[in-house]
């Protein structure tokens, strides 16, 4: 059974860079046809998809924040990254991984992970 | 890419059915049939419910169903229970292998 965990610091400092880990067990991260994804829910707000990558490095974005995002994947450490730079108060939010698939349907969040809240705050 | 629109909240008694809606454009919604639906309970991770418009994972109720006309995606809760009292979003795969969420849509079991 796959799951996923994330860690990394639940406060950041204004402009400073948001770093964030996700742990895969359970399976491999080089297994085809899954995007290992980042997802953030502002406070009472609703999903936000950040982007993915494939085990093979090729990322993908959402528009609005790719200028500041890099995600970026360790096979070794079955391990994907998310780093947000220039934060503000309003990047605070529930940060998410969560694995994409693209083998029964298309771009569907089948696993997620618990979530880890990250603040911004001087 | 503009957030898919949905109803801010819907309400039902139990065991009646409930639509809830997700509209957008021919570029998301309409231009593709890879619309999903999650269901977030209050501190908890979304479950997928729907992939693909109308296709159900193992293990969801069959009480849930999804379809699409042009540009408006819908989710189908019939029979509601309970726990089916949750915040529901809806996904669209947009071109070049991104995506976007809906508003989400807060149901309640009354």
């Amino acid at each position: 059974q796959v799951q996923l965990q994330e860690s990394g610091p639940g406060l950041v400092k204004p402009s400073q860079t948001l770093s964030l880990t996700c742990t895969v067990s359970g399976g491999s991260i080089s297994s085809g046809g899954y995007y290992w994804s980042w997802i953030r829910q502002h406070p009472g707000k609703g999903l936000e998809w950040i982007g993915y990558i494939y085990y093979s490095g090729s990322t993908y974005y959402n528009p609005s924040l790719k200028s500041r995002v890099t995600i970026s994947v360790d096979t070794s450490k079955n391990q994907f990254s998310l780093k947000l730079s220039s934060v503000t108060a309003a990047d605070t939010a529930v940060y998410y991984c969560a694995r994409a698939s693209v083998l029964i349907g298309m771009m569907l969040f089948d696993i997620w992970g618990q979530g880890t809240m990250v603040t911004v705050s001087s | 890419q503009s957030a898919l629109t949905q109803p801010a909240s819907v309400s039902g008694s139990p065991g009646q059915s409930i639509t809830i809606s997700c509209t957008g454009t021919s570029s998301d919604v309409g231009g593709y049939n890879y619309v999903s639906w999650y269901q977030q309970h209050p501190g908890k991770a979304p479950k997928l419910m729907i992939y693909d418009v109308s296709n159900r994972p193992s293990g969801v109720s069959n009480r849930f169903s999804g379809s699409k006309s042009g540009n408006t995606a819908s989710l189908t809760i019939s029979g509601l229970q309970a726990e089916d009292e949750a915040d529901y979003y809806c996904s669209s795969y947009i071109s070049s292998s991104t995506l976007v969420f809906g508003g989400g849509t807060k149901l309640t079991v009354l």
